[in-house]
């Protein structure tokens, strides 16, 4: 069964600097990753989805992520973060074969100015 | 639609009362999925349908909770004798194909439930 860790549920940085949101995951078979945001009180939105194909990915509002399967780690990184970065980040996985997505805890994202 | 629905956006009810929430997920998406999200917590999933039939409905927590799809579109999460702790945001999200496939999931903003 698929599983996903996220290593840290506080992350503060400062406006203009870089971001580090970690996850290690856990899977059976070749697994699908995906990062969501939710801002609060809004929907979920997808980030960047990994799908066996290249391994750095690259998604929406200038956020990317690499997946290493040796180190079973799937981390969100942006070069310079924005106020509007501010919200809830979930890791997601899915297993192959599995109709389940298993989402993270979450980690809560901090702009300081 | 353009997006997946859910309704009501927020419902209140006292303790013991039975419940109804709606999903009206994206027109054409065949795989329909009910997570519950608590406060400070990651969504759980709760139940899955590709089409008509529930594929697995192992999250579900217990008898109380129910959910139908009956025509392979809009779907209605069901719970009977609503407890305290089943308080939470109810997530509905749909795709074209199973989730496992790489398809993207889309969410809806979610039913937020209070039980009294």
């Amino acid at each position: 069964a698929q599983s996903v860790t996220q290593l840290d549920s506080h992350v503060s940085v400062s406006e203009g600097t870089p971001v580090l949101l970690r996850c290690n995951y856990s899977s059976s078979y070749s697994p699908s990753l995906f990062w969501y945001v939710q801002h609060p009180n809004k929907g979920l939105q997808l980030l960047l989805k990994y799908t066996s194909a290249a391994t750095l990915v690259k998604g929406i509002n200038g956020f990317e992520a690499e997946f290493k399967k040796s180190e079973t780690s799937f981390h969100l990184t942006k070069p310079s973060a924005h106020m509007s970065d501010a919200a809830e980040y979930f890791c997601v996985v899915s297993d192959r074969g599995d109709d389940k997505i298993i989402f993270g805890k979450g980690t809560r994202l901090h702009i300081l100015p | 639609g353009a997006g997946v629905s859910q309704t009501p956006s927020n419902k209140v009810t006292e303790k013991g009362k039975y419940v109804e929430l709606r999903c009206d997920p994206i027109s054409g998406h065949t795989a329909l999925y009910w997570y519950r999200q608590s406060l400070g917590q990651g969504p759980e999933f709760l139940i899955y349908f590709q089409g008509t039939g529930a594929a697995d409905d192992s999250g579900l927590p217990n008898d109380r909770f129910f959910a139908v799809r009956p025509e392979g579109s809009v779907s209605t999460l069901k719970i009977q004798r609503t407890e305290r702790g089943d308080s939470a945001v109810y997530l509905c999200a749909s795709s074209t194909q199973q989730g496992s496939g790489g398809n993207t999931i889309y969410f809806g903003e979610g039913s937020w439930l209070t039980v009294v």
